[in-house]
């Protein structure tokens, strides 16, 4: 069974850092690339960022690049999220997603970001 | 990087059929058959019920069917069920980046 479970939410202040984990098990962690997929309150999904299996291809969201930095540790079956500069619509639950046909396919249960002034 | 468009609600009663459309442009939706549909209920996280366009994951119910025409994706519901009132959101590989649409809250009568 996969199973992703993202850690590392918390509360921060405008301007702060946070480094979100997803640790994933039930597959062979490097054969899939890795997404980051964000949900502030009340609102629609938000596709932040992605990793190919190896991290020879990566992508950002305009709205964090230059303040993001996805990357992942293939012996340790886990992919993180730096998260530097942050602004308070940066808030919102940060889930990670396990590709499949291009597109995120298996979500974990997210973890909450509160950025504050 | 421009959010697919959806509409913000649609509703229909138990038994019926209710279809939800997805636009986007050539660069996302109608360049590529890689659009995908999610169910996420209040509280929880997405669950993928349609991938590459028009596959069903298994354990996905079959009255649940995707389909594209040129920039537009749609996802119906046939015999539409209390179960499936909840949001549901549709997402399109651009290449160099993943956009989703705005989310479509279905409301059972």
């Amino acid at each position: 069974e996969v199973q992703l479970v993202e850690s590392g939410g918390g509360l921060v202040k405008t301007g702060g850092s946070l480094r979100l984990s997803c640790a994933a098990s039930g597959f062979t962690f490097s054969d899939y690339n890795m997404n980051w997929v964000r949900q502030a309150p009340g609102k629609g999904l938000e596709w932040v960022s992605s990793i190919s299996s190896y991290s020879d291809y990566i992508y950002y969201a305009d709205s964090v690049k230059g303040r993001f930095t996805i990357s992942r540790d293939n012996a340790k079956n886990s992919v993180f999220l730096q998260m530097n500069s942050l602004r308070t619509d940066d808030s919102a639950v940060y889930y990670c997603a396990r590709d499949r046909s291009d597109m995120p396919y298996d979500w974990g249960q997210g973890t909450l970001v509160t950025v504050s002034s | 990087q421009s959010a697919l468009t959806q509409p913000r609600s649609v509703s229909g009663s138990p038994g019926q059929s209710v279809t939800i459309s997805c636009t986007g442009t050539s660069s996302d939706v109608g360049g590529y058959n890689y659009v995908s549909w999610y169910q996420q209920h209040p509280g929880k996280a997405p669950k993928v019920i349609i991938y590459g366009v028009s596959e069903r994951p298994s354990g996905v119910p079959n009255r649940f069917s995707g389909s594209k025409s040129g920039n537009t994706a749609s996802l119906t519901i046939s015999g539409l069920q209390a179960e499936d009132e909840a949001d549901y959101y549709c997402c399109s590989y651009a290449g160099t980046y993943t956009v989703f649409g705005g989310g479509t809250k279905v409301t059972v009568l």
